[in-house]
């Protein structure tokens, strides 16, 4: 069974504007983080936000929010006030703390595309 | 402070030829990881190390082996390199996780390799 579900494989936003990308996940583990990648079209991996398991409140990071609904296993992520420079692949990913290794699950990616 | 480091860039091989990718990271960091990144999909984890000297297989480490004999660096070898081997290849570090900021892998920017 997928672990990470991200079901939007493209969106469009219009510059200025704000979007939500979505992303399921399924663990048994009761401690896990969350976390969301850009790669850009230049290939690199940035790192943008996490959310742990336990944490109380909703993660941010400047434009950058996590809609963590735990009862619902999801982890969305907003990006208020959309650029041109958004553009780019999201990854959704999970780490488990059940297992030793604390690799990163990824989920397929959503492409977003910013218009102007 | 270059963070982390992959060599080569680029490589085009003929099936059955061999080659290392190196990773190299300088923020002292215990744990390391080797993704691959086929189009169209998220990271796949192929092995990790924990620490110098040790190495673990991920989810699809048939075809290569790895080596830690440094902290910093983490090999990651094709022995007999095969066209289902084309990807583009990623390596992570992190902090022993639990520790702060330990929960952050820090990616290098990809090795995309051809097999022909």
């Amino acid at each position: 069974a997928q672990k990470i579900t991200q079901t939007q494989p493209g969106m469009f936003v219009q510059e200025k504007e704000a979007v939500t990308l979505d992303c399921t996940y399924d663990t048994s583990d009761p401690s896990y983080g969350l976390f969301w990648y850009k790669q850009p079209s230049s290939g690199e991996m940035i790192f943008l936000i996490y959310q742990g398991s336990y944490d109380q409140q909703n993660a941010t990071e400047g434009r950058y929010s996590l809609n963590f609904q735990k009862a619902r296993k999801s982890a969305n992520l907003v990006i208020s006030a959309s650029q041109l420079g958004d553009s780019a692949m999201y990854f959704c990913a999970m780490r488990e703390g059940l297992d030793s290794s604390y690799k990163l699950i990824f989920g397929s990616g959503t492409r977003l595309l910013v218009r102007p | 402070n270059a963070g982390v480091t992959q060599t080569p860039k680029f490589r085009v091989l003929k099936t059955g030829q061999s080659m290392t990718l190196l990773c190299a990271q300088d923020m002292n960091h215990e744990y390391m990881y080797w993704y691959r990144q086929d189009p169209g999909m998220g990271l796949r984890l192929i092995h990790y190390s924990v620490g110098e000297g040790t190495t673990a297989k991920g989810e699809v480490p048939d075809g290569y082996n790895v080596s830690r004999l440094k902290k910093q660096n983490f090999l990651l070898g094709l022995e007999s390199a095969a066209p289902s081997q084309t990807s583009v290849y990623f390596c992570a570090s992190s902090q022993r996780p639990g520790t702060p900021w330990g929960y952050e892998q820090y990616f290098g920017p990809g090795t995309r390799l051809t097999v022909t």
